[in-house]
């Protein structure tokens, strides 16, 4: 069965620290993944998109990881401000098809 | 504004009524998905459409859900006969058919069935 499966459910940390949200999954065959932000109330906003060829993937302050043969990707943010505060989902698409698998979400809770 | 629009954003109605949403895509998007997300979930796939053509449905789009995408442009998504069962987000997302396609989300219509 195709699942997507994120750590933790949540996490609170302090303006300024980094943080490592993960993501396991069991798609296949693998197309590529995508990690998004969502703010409370708003539709999810695409941060980074990783193939099966790509290990790491950055945008400012967020860099993705992937590792295609343990089927794990991670999330790291640093220098968390309280902007960073939202959902953030990871997202599996597989090939040959139209199949795009979304994670529960790991909710981030920045404090000052 | 030339993101993803859906409306209305917000939609209370009693059981057993229907209700309509609209999404409009960015303009040269051809791809238009529709999504459904109750709290503390991620969104979970409905529908999409290629230009005109409804080209996938979920098992979750029961008899009472019927979508249209009449002219390739602007989508409608209606649920007929409303439970409480059906009161979540109803969020759209417009692509462009390309390797590694990003799909671009609307902000939501929240439906709360009472």
């Amino acid at each position: 069965k195709n699942q997507v499966e994120q750590s933790p459910q949540s996490l609170i940390i302090l303006e300024g620290k980094n943080c490592t949200l993960q993501c396991n999954y069991t798609v296949s065959p693998f197309s590529n993944l995508r990690w998004y932000k969502q703010d409370t109330g708003r539709g999810p906003v695409s941060l980074t998109i990783m193939t099966f060829s790509e290990n790491t993937k950055s945008n400012g302050r967020y860099t993705a990881t992937l590792d295609a043969d343990t089927k794990q990707s991670s999330l790291h943010i640093t220098a968390s401000q309280l902007s960073d505060s939202a959902s953030y989902i990871c997202v599996v698409i597989n090939t040959g098809g139209f199949k795009t698998i979304f994670g529960a979400g790991t909710r981030l809770f920045v404090k000052a | 504004d030339t993101g993803v629009s859906q409306n209305p954003r917000h939609k209370i109605t009693k059981r057993g009524q229907n209700v309509t949403f609209r999404c409009d895509p960015i303009s040269e998007h051809n791809r238009l998905y529709w999504y459904r997300q109750t709290l503390g979930q991620g969104p979970e796939f409905l529908t999409y459409f290629q230009n005109e053509a409804q080209l996938e449905k979920s098992r979750l789009l029961s008899d009472r859900f019927s979508a249209e995408r009449p002219k390739g442009s602007f989508s409608t998504l209606e649920i007929q006969r409303t439970e409480q069962g059906d009161s979540a987000m109803y969020l759209c997302a417009s692509s462009l058919a390309t390797y590694q396609e990003t799909q671009y989300f609307g902000p939501g219509t929240r439906l709360l069935v009472l």
